[in-house]
């Protein structure tokens, strides 16, 4: 399978712990996202990368939140001490950034949950 | 990035065409219109996006108004398969950050 791939599925944590998922973008893609959707919403950007540089951040994204992507392909986000309130399908999707209109695909997304 | 306004949900006969509208009445001139659907416990999926042309793909058609105020997608043979929360997406196709900016959707539901 060549599309995006995200690990793990799920994940459930206690209140305070650190958590990390991985983001696989398809292999040609410059530009990856991140977005956060729960229950009822539709996805909400978090943050995006064009190759290693993250360039924009959303408000949504606080300090205990982070994300990289040290080598332009895979990507990482960590949530830092959670809360319940950070429990939510986080979505990856990669685009290939030519000057034109590109279109996003999605991965499958890491279900959280805190308890 | 323009707003869009969407009907909350829609039923759709299986077999039939299904027609989803979007009013998107402050659009700017180099703004595309993007459609996304996402079935349930999944990631969004790309359908197709277009700038002014009527545009076709095998998952579907976009057809958008001349002053590119409305558009509608439409699927040519709905099936159950289709189930889904369908977005339509404003925003502009080069530059920036090309971040998706979703509504609420309109949910199809498709029925034998």
């Amino acid at each position: 399978d060549t599309g995006v791939s995200q690990d793990p599925r799920h994940k459930i944590t206690k209140r305070g712990q650190n958590v990390t998922f991985r983001c696989d973008p398809i292999s040609e893609h410059n530009r990856l996202y991140w977005y956060r959707q729960t229950l009822g919403q539709g996805p909400e950007f978090l943050t995006y990368f064009q190759n290693e540089a993250q360039l924009e951040k959303s408000r949504l994204l606080s300090d205990r939140f982070s994300a990289e992507r040290p080598k332009g392909s895979f990507s990482t986000l960590e949530i830092q001490r959670t809360e319940q309130g950070d429990s939510a399908m986080y979505l990856c999707a990669s685009s290939l950034h030519s000057g034109r209109a590109d279109e996003q695909y999605f991965g499958p997304g890491t279900r959280l949950t805190v308890t | 990035d323009a707003k869009t306004t969407q009907p909350p949900s829609m039923d759709c006969a299986e077999g039939r065409a299904a027609n989803l509208p979007c009013n998107h009445s402050t659009i700017s001139g180099n703004e595309y219109v993007y459609w996304y659907r996402q079935i349930h416990s999944q990631g969004p999926q790309y359908i197709i996006h277009g700038l002014k042309n009527n545009e076709t793909n095998e998952m579907a058609s976009l057809i958008i108004t001349e002053d590119r105020k409305s558009s509608t997608l439409i699927l040519p043979h709905a099936t159950l398969r289709d189930t889904a929360v369908y977005y339509c997406i404003v925003r502009v196709g080069s530059g920036n950050t090309g971040k998706l900016i979703f509504g609420q959707g309109t949910t199809l539901q498709v029925k034998p």
